[in-house]
């Protein structure tokens, strides 16, 4: 079965971080990019971040370029978020996402259930 | 960045009805576009990539069409399970900016 698990959520207090992961099952990771959309409560979906198969090519929304960093580790089949200087409009469910080819864009095809980060003092 | 704007916000449809769902891009994304569904506490759902293909397991009554910057997505004969949130997505290039949706309620 094709499946894509997220962990790591939680409560955190503003300017501190922390770790997403994401794991994958059912398909060959290295074949296609991954990546990050999250959904604050009551609102819509907005890409976060998206990283090539070989990590060659990453990119960011701008909510978000210079506090949080993708990656991924295709012998794990993980793809990880680490999430610095966290604000209080991060709070979202953060949804690991795989595009549908390995470089570049494409639609998602797979997604996980989430996992939600609250940022909150 | 590519904005995306869907339209209507929300639209009211009685059940075996057609619903037709708008899309507009800020410039041009050829077919590169997504649609997907996102039901409550679900996480959202491919239906349409390359502006008209269905995705694995799709009803044919999901269509999509358009090109350019304008594009469409008509479910045909509306089902209860139909009534979700829908987005568009361009998939031409990062970031993939989402349009911020369209709810197909119950009339």
């Amino acid at each position: 079965e094709v499946q894509l698990v997220e962990s790591g959520g939680g409560l955190v207090q503003p300017g501190r971080s922390l770790r997403l992961s994401c794991a994958a099952s059912g398909f060959t990771f290295d074949d296609y990019a991954m990546h990050w959309v999250r959904q604050a409560p009551g609102k819509g979906l907005e890409w976060v971040s998206g990283i090539n198969w070989n990590s060659g090519s990453i990119g960011y929304a701008d909510s978000v370029k210079g506090r949080f960093t993708i990656s991924r580790d295709n012998a794990k089949n993980s793809l990880y978020l680490q999430m610095n200087r966290l604000r209080a409009e991060d709070t979202a469910l953060y949804y690991c996402a795989k595009g549908m080819g390995a470089i570049g864009a494409y639609a998602f095809d797979i997604w996980g259930q989430g996992t939600m980060v609250t940022v909150s003092s | 960045e590519i904005v995306m704007t869907q339209s209507p916000a929300t639209l009211s449809v009685s059940p075996g009805e057609r619903a037709t769902l708008s899309c507009r891009a800020s410039q041009s994304v050829s077919t590169s576009l997504a649609w997907y569904q996102q039901k409550p506490g679900q996480a959202p759902r491919l239906l349409i990539y390359g502006a008209s293909s269905r995705a694995t397991g799709i009803p044919a009554r999901f269509s999509g069409s358009g090109s350019g910057t304008e594009f469409t997505l008509t479910i045909s004969s509306l089902q209860s399970e139909d009534f979700a949130v829908y987005y568009c997505q361009p998939s031409n290039n990062w970031p993939q900016t989402f349009g911020q949706g369209t709810k197909v309620e119950i009339k």
